[in-house]
């Protein structure tokens, strides 16, 4: 399974970061997300990382702001948030894809964890 | 970046119905096209990837079709347990982009 931790309620400019971690399935060899969704709202991709790590990818509204990691020996991902602001309020997923490049399929989803940022 | 269009954003469906739901991109995907159900309170589900295979586990009632710009998600006999919101996403080029969505409800 795959569980998201790190959520909380966090001030405008605050920082945090949000862990995932894989038990039952490994993280060796599989390209991981961050999806986010605003409450009552659509899904968002937010963040990728390759499966050697070499490369990440964001979306423009995060871009500069976030930073995404993993930690193969912990089967565990990261996301770092730094300089947040109220428009990132969402439940975020991570999500692991075994075909990324070639074909992409993000498989395994965690149930999300909550971000609130407010004043 | 690559804009997802979904139609419709809801429709009323009753059990067995067959239901269609259309995704369009702003320019070509080629075949890097997913589909996914969310119900509810949960997680997203991978039903269809690469715009026509049938994610492992999942129902043969739903398929995929399309590629380019064009795609299709066919659900060909609805069931209580397909009342959910649809999504799709395009893989080809970062930003991966997902579609609006379409909320599948009782009629």
């Amino acid at each position: 399974q795959v569980v998201e931790s790190g959520g909380a309620v966090v001030q405008p400019e605050g920082s945090l970061r949000l862990s995932c971690t894989l038990s039952g399935i490994t993280l060796d060899g599989s390209a991981m997300h961050w999806v986010r969704q605003a409450p009552g709202k659509g899904l968002e991709w937010v963040s990728l990382i390759t499966s050697d790590g070499a490369a990440t990818f964001y979306s423009g509204s995060v871009k500069g702001r976030f930073t995404i990691s993993r930690d193969d020996s912990s089967n565990s991902l990261f996301l770092q948030m730094d300089h947040l602001i109220t428009e990132d309020t969402a439940f975020y997923y991570c999500a692991r894809d075994l075909g990324y490049p070639t074909e992409p399929k993000p498989d395994f989803w965690g149930q999300g964890t909550l971000v609130i940022v407010s004043s | 970046d690559i804009q997802m269009t979904q139609s419709p954003s809801s429709l009323s469906a009753s059990i067995g119905d067959r239901v269609t739901i259309t995704c369009r991109s702003s320019q070509t995907v080629y075949t890097y096209l997913n589909w996914y159900q969310q119900r509810p309170g949960k997680a997203p589900k991978l039903l269809i990837y690469a715009a026509s295979s049938l994610q492992s586990g999942v129902p043969s009632r739903f398929s995929g079709s399309g590629s380019g710009t064009d795609f299709t998600l066919t659900i060909s006999s609805l069931q209580r347990e397909d009342f959910a919101t649809y999504y799709c996403q395009q893989t080809s080029n970062t930003p991966l982009t997902f579609g609006g969505g379409t909320k599948v409800e009782i009629k």
